[in-house]
């Protein structure tokens, strides 16, 4: 069956440096999002993505981050200047042509730890 | 209020029973319902997806949503120690373009 992937599994990283958080979206899925879960919290959309611009985002998504389809098949999320308190768990999600009536389908994850 | 009120338990149950999941919600909005399970270290896996009000059942699990309460349930029968993990409802209004918004999830232990 086909599946949403993340790479890497686990980045660690120091306060104030840039990630590059990456993702393959299933093959045939139009549209792309980026949700976090903070440890023992609710899983928090960031932002949704199609035909190469965002079409939504949240508070959470503010200058420090960013969104990218590089080529036909990646799609990352930058993260600039990180804080202690974007240490998370990073998932990325796609769906097929109508955003409304499919559902979301859930890589699983990067747990982004920022030292 | 919050937009998605789920008991994050923990919920233990025996082997072979019967488990009831459930979600609030106060936005009239929302359309679609999802149940998603999650077990540790990976990401939601999609269970049951449902549009509107009405039933729908896929072997074991069976989905409920009743808008006028909006409330929604997943059942799971004859429960098995692998569907030990945490079950996140999920929902959206399609016109917010795809933003699910989450409950908290409920953790679920099966003790064989």
């Amino acid at each position: 069956e086909p599946e949403v992937t993340q790479t890497p599994s686990h980045q660690v990283t120091q306060m104030g440096q840039e990630v590059i958080l990456r993702c393959v979206p299933i093959s045939n899925h139009l549209y792309f999002y980026w949700y976090r879960q903070i440890l023992g919290q609710k899983v928090e959309f960031l932002v949704s993505f199609y035909n190469n611009e965002i079409s939504e985002k949240s508070e959470i998504f503010d200058d420090q981050f960013s969104v990218e389809r590089p080529d036909g098949s990646n799609f990352t999320l930058k993260i600039r200047s990180t804080k202690l308190e974007d240490s998370a768990m990073y998932f990325c999600a796609s769906s097929e042509i109508d955003r409304g009536s499919q559902p979301q389908h859930f890589g699983d994850g990067t747990r982004l730890s920022i030292l | 209020q919050k937009e998605v009120e789920q008991d994050p338990g923990p919920l233990s149950v025996p082997e072979g029973a019967i488990v009831s999941l459930n979600c609030t919600y106060s936005n009239s909005a929302f359309q679609y319902f999802m149940w998603y399970r999650q077990y540790s270290r990976k990401g939601p896996e999609l269970l049951m997806y449902t549009y509107s009000s009405g039933n729908k059942e896929d072997g074991r699990f069976t989905a409920q949503v009743d808008k006028s309460s909006k409330y929604i349930s997943l059942f799971i029968r004859d429960s098995q120690p692998s569907d030990s993990a945490t079950y996140l409802c999920a929902m959206g209004s399609g016109g917010s373009q795809g933003n699910l918004i989450f409950g908290k999830g409920t953790k679920l232990s099966v003790k064989p």
